[in-house]
């Protein structure tokens, strides 16, 4: 089953602009991830954010947590034309500690030079 | 270099056969994974195994089978009961503690029925 949404499903921006990605989850989490596929490869971990946590930044990267909505942003600032590619978070649920991870449907981010 | 390898990169499976991917790790982890991603889709967990000779279903597990004979292992088998097999095959791994770790994916294998 699929934890949540993300949106927008696509995003297209200029290079140099921020670009923010928003995602939707259902359950109570330890943790919330953001991953990063380049097509047709595998994921590439970019930031987890662990459940008392608020706000997390990592280079260009910034990730909020609010988990009263149940609700997880990643901005990525002054993008580039090597960030495109499909952006997915990833929830791991509470009571758990078999790593297992609940992916959403991703964002396909497209970023114009 | 340690990491995750998966193969072969592609793979054709003509109907009623079983295939069977490969998934190796050099991570020294415990815990192992297999997702399967259908196009324009997120990853949906077909098993999992956080130890040697011992794993578990995750939510799409008919039609696959899996064996973690090793820890450096976790082979998943597509049979010929998965009716739709055509997708692109994810294996990945976690460290101890693996509920509050990031997780380390290979670079896929893509399965085509012909």
């Amino acid at each position: 089953s699929q934890q949540g949404e993300e949106d927008p499903q696509a995003l297209s921006i200029q290079e140099g602009e921020n670009a923010t990605m928003n995602c939707s989850y259902k359950t109570s989490i330890n943790n919330l991830q953001w991953y990063r596929q380049n097509s047709g490869r595998g994921l590439v971990h970019l930031i987890l954010i662990r459940s008392n946590e608020r706000e997390k930044h990592s280079g260009r990267l910034r990730v909020t947590l609010d988990t009263s909505k149940k609700s997880s942003s990643l901005l990525i600032t002054a993008s580039r034309a090597a960030d495109t590619a499909s952006y997915f978070c990833a929830t791991a649920g509470m009571p758990s500690n078999t790593g297992k991870l609940i992916f959403g449907q991703g964002t396909t981010l497209q970023v114009k030079p | 270099d340690g990491g995750i390898t998966q193969s072969p990169k592609y793979l054709f499976r003509k109907e009623g056969q079983n295939v069977t991917l490969s998934c190796e790790q050099n991570l020294n982890h415990d815990a192992m994974y297999w997702y399967r991603q259908d196009p324009g889709q997120g990853l949906r967990l077909i098993y999992y195994s956080q130890i040697v000779n011992d794993f578990q279903k995750g939510d799409i597990a008919e039609g696959y089978s899996v064996s973690r004979e090793k820890k450096e292992s976790f082979p998943l088998t597509v049979t010929s009961a998965q009716k739709n097999p055509t997708a692109f095959y994810l294996c990945a791994s976690t460290p101890p503690a693996g509920w509050n770790t990031e997780a380390f994916f290979g670079q896929g294998t893509r399965l085509t029925v012909v």
